[in-house]
């Protein structure tokens, strides 16, 4: 089946640093990725959606400038978060829609730490 | 915009009984399909079920089986023979797969399992 390999797995970084997240499609070309961000016992917030070799659309209220998405190539997109702030900790995943009719494929998570 | 509505925040179930967790939708759309995401402790997004809105049979996968009214727009899921295994976050989703359309998911159905 599709497989989405998202890394690091859990991040701690110091306030003022970025933090790069990757989101790899394994055996399949990603055209589209979503990037989603969730707080304990809350559900999945969409951030943005990233299309390849084009700029990312982000949901309103998402800074751009602070979660930077860049989707390259069909197999590999990122979202860094710059200047992190302890309000960024969270957990962050991605989704792309799978081959044919197998649905979206999610990654499994980043959780992100920043003191 | 479509809409996800889950409104049982916690639901319990004894171990081998039977449990429904309830999710509404609004949408003007006619073809797209729901899902049902279980998300364990890991925090993985895993698919337990998906159902096409076209077809009128309502979808099953061993345990877990869907009460989709299109009409109603209600899309309810009910495990079977609960097991510990099951004890999760549950989310119900809305989305058009083909085109590469984001999935609207609801608030989730925290399930503890007793037993």
């Amino acid at each position: 089946g599709a497989v989405v390999s998202q890394h690091p797995s859990w991040v701690i970084c110091k306030s003022g640093t970025s933090v790069k997240i990757e989101c790899r499609s394994l055996d399949f070309q990603a055209t589209t990725m979503f990037w989603y961000r969730q707080f304990p016992k809350q559900s999945l917030m969409l951030m943005a959606t990233s299309n390849e070799g084009s700029k990312a659309t982000y949901e309103q209220g998402v800074e751009k400038d602070k979660f930077l998405i860049n989707h390259a190539s069909l197999t590999l997109s990122t979202l860094t978060v710059t200047s992190a702030h302890p309000e960024d900790s969270s957990f962050y995943i991605c989704s792309a829609p799978g081959r044919g009719d197998y649905g979206y494929t999610f990654g499994s998570g980043t959780r992100l730490t920043v003191v | 915009a479509q809409t996800v509505t889950q409104s049982q925040p916690e639901m319990s179930v004894q171990e081998a009984e039977t449990v429904t967790l309830s999710c509404t939708y609004d949408t003007s759309e006619s073809d797209y399909y729901l899902f049902w995401y279980k998300q364990p402790p890991s925090r993985q997004m895993i698919l337990v079920i998906r159902q096409e809105a076209y077809k009128q049979q309502n979808a099953t996968e061993n345990r877990f089986s869907v009460n989709f009214q299109k009409a109603a727009k209600s899309f309810s899921l009910k495990i079977s023979d609960s097991q510990l295994g099951d004890a999760a976050m549950y989310f119900c989703a809305y989305g058009r797969v083909r085109g590469g359309n984001k999935l609207v998911f609801g608030a989730g159905t925290i399930l503890r399992v007793k037993s």
